[in-house]
């Protein structure tokens, strides 16, 4: 079974730093894009970009590029995304996806499946 | 920058049809996809590729794509099949991904 686990609920103040985890299993990891996506209390899915774990080629949303930073770490099957200074506007739900990507002719179609069960992010002073 | 566009809110009785548009420009190229969120859950993926329904998803759920606008369709809704869902492609290039805003399914 295909799973991504990811760790668990953070409460930080502003300004501090912090980084989630998310960690695949039942299938080859290094091959397949890792995704992250936001949810704000209340608000609709973001997404925020991908990253693939064999080479760490990571693609940012222009929204969030420079705001966060994916990584990850093959030898545990670990997928990143951290904070180098949190602010209030941080505090979301933030889920990993692995993402699946299949040709269609000349172009190639993404898509997220399965996703994480969310990492809670609280940012208050 | 891309966007996709679902109305807010959709309401059924149960046993009726639901359906849930998503427009956007370039829908006639690229595939849509459906995902069903439930109250303090993580997203599940309904409907690929347009009308392709993942193993594990009750057949009273389909897709389909039409010009600039997909749908998903919820045939004899369920109480449990209240949840939002979000429908999610790329523009044309392929380079924006992103996510309509999501309508919130009421079955009561």
């Amino acid at each position: 079974e295909v799973q991504l686990v990811q760790s668990g609920a953070e409460v930080k103040k502003p300004g501090e730093s912090l980084k989630i985890s998310c960690k695949g299993s039942g299938y080859s990891f290094t091959t397949y894009w890792i995704g992250w996506v936001r949810q704000m209390p209340g608000k609709g899915l973001e997404w925020m970009g991908i990253i693939y774990p064999g080479d760490s080629d990571a693609r940012y949303s222009p929204s969030f590029q420079g705001q966060v930073t994916m990584s990850v770490d093959k030898s545990i099957n670990t997928a990143y995304l951290q904070w180098s200074s949190l602010k209030a506007s941080d505090s979301a739900m933030y889920y990993c996806a692995r993402n699946i990507r299949q040709f269609r002719g000349p172009t190639i179609e993404n898509w997220f499946d399965p996703w994480g069960q969310g990492t809670l992010v609280t940012v208050s002073s | 920058s891309y966007e996709l566009t679902q109305p807010p809110s959709v309401s059924v009785s149960p046993g009726q049809t639901a359906r849930i548009t998503c427009s956007g420009d370039a829908l006639p190229k690229k595939y849509a996809f459906w995902y069903q969120q439930k109250s303090g859950q993580a997203p599940v993926l309904v409907i690929s590729e347009d009308s392709k329904r993942p193993s594990g998803i009750p057949e009273r759920f389909s897709g389909s794509s039409s010009g600039t606008m997909a749908t998903l369709t919820i045939s004899g809704a369920q109480v449990e099949d209240e949840a939002d869902y979000y429908c999610y492609s790329t523009d044309s290039s392929g380079d924006h991904r992103v996510f309509g805003g999501g309508t919130k399914l009421t079955v009561l």
